[in-house]
């Protein structure tokens, strides 16, 4: 167990719609990564957020989104879905916005888009 | 941008086998590496990282790595495989440019047989 907790575990959903994916980081983290893993495309790098502020952008499309709130706690949002958004969204945290801290993984979110 | 590529999509060995997982990175500055495993059903746990000095890290589990900054290499090695260490193995790249994000390479799914 990491500590970092994502719910839910399972999402079905059909094309056109909204979803809302959640990460709770490790007590104290104020760092929040969020990444896609699909086969084709590997483990890629979506956003990252730091004290609340958005850090850094990956490849994200603009029809996701996200945020960080006071409680450190990040969501993120997934719209007008398409077939290929079905991945497994993982979220992980780290102490500070340093490479030198280590980022630990959640259990991930299994999108499936029908 | 940077990226990762790892060799071999998949490995299969037998136990007691010699293990070697190929990364390289394309990157001209000055890197952190890291190698991630993914357990059967399971999160992402850091197995080792490289910063500086020894270019030859020790990580959990008996696994090390060596860095050859004139390959752009960061190879994940063990001696002898156990049919536990079947996963499946990301090498991840942070270009020390301020951000903390990781670059992941697509991953090699190794299958220990006993």
């Amino acid at each position: 167990d990491s500590g970092v907790t994502q719910t839910p575990k399972h999402l079905i959903t059909a094309t056109g719609q909204r979803v809302t994916l959640r990460c709770s980081p490790r007590s104290g983290d104020l760092s929040v990564y969020w990444y896609q893993q699909s086969l084709d495309q590997g483990l890629q790098f979506l956003i990252q957020y730091y004290n609340g502020e958005e850090r850094a952008k990956g490849n994200i499309l603009e029809r996701f989104s996200a945020q960080q709130f006071p409680d450190l706690h990040s969501e993120l949002n997934l719209s007008s879905l398409e077939l290929g958004d079905s991945a497994l969204y993982f979220c992980a945290s780290s102490a500070r916005d340093s490479s030198y801290n280590e980022q630990f993984f959640g259990p991930g979110t299994r999108l499936t888009v029908l | 941008a940077q990226s990762v590529s790892q060799h071999n999509h998949h490995v299969i060995l037998s136990e007691a086998a010699s293990l070697e997982l190929g990364c390289n990175y394309s990157y001209g500055g000055t890197v952190n590496l890291f190698w991630y495993v993914q357990y059967p059903g399971q999160h992402l746990q850091l197995l080792l990282k490289y910063f500086s000095g020894d270019p030859l890290v020790k990580g959990i589990k008996g696994f090390e790595a060596e860095f050859i900054k004139s390959k752009f290499s960061f190879n994940l090695r063990k001696p002898s495989v156990q049919w536990s260490d079947t996963a499946e193995y990301f090498c991840a790249v942070n270009a020390d440019s301020g951000y903390s994000t990781l670059t992941f390479g697509k991953g090699t799914m190794l299958l220990v047989s006993p």
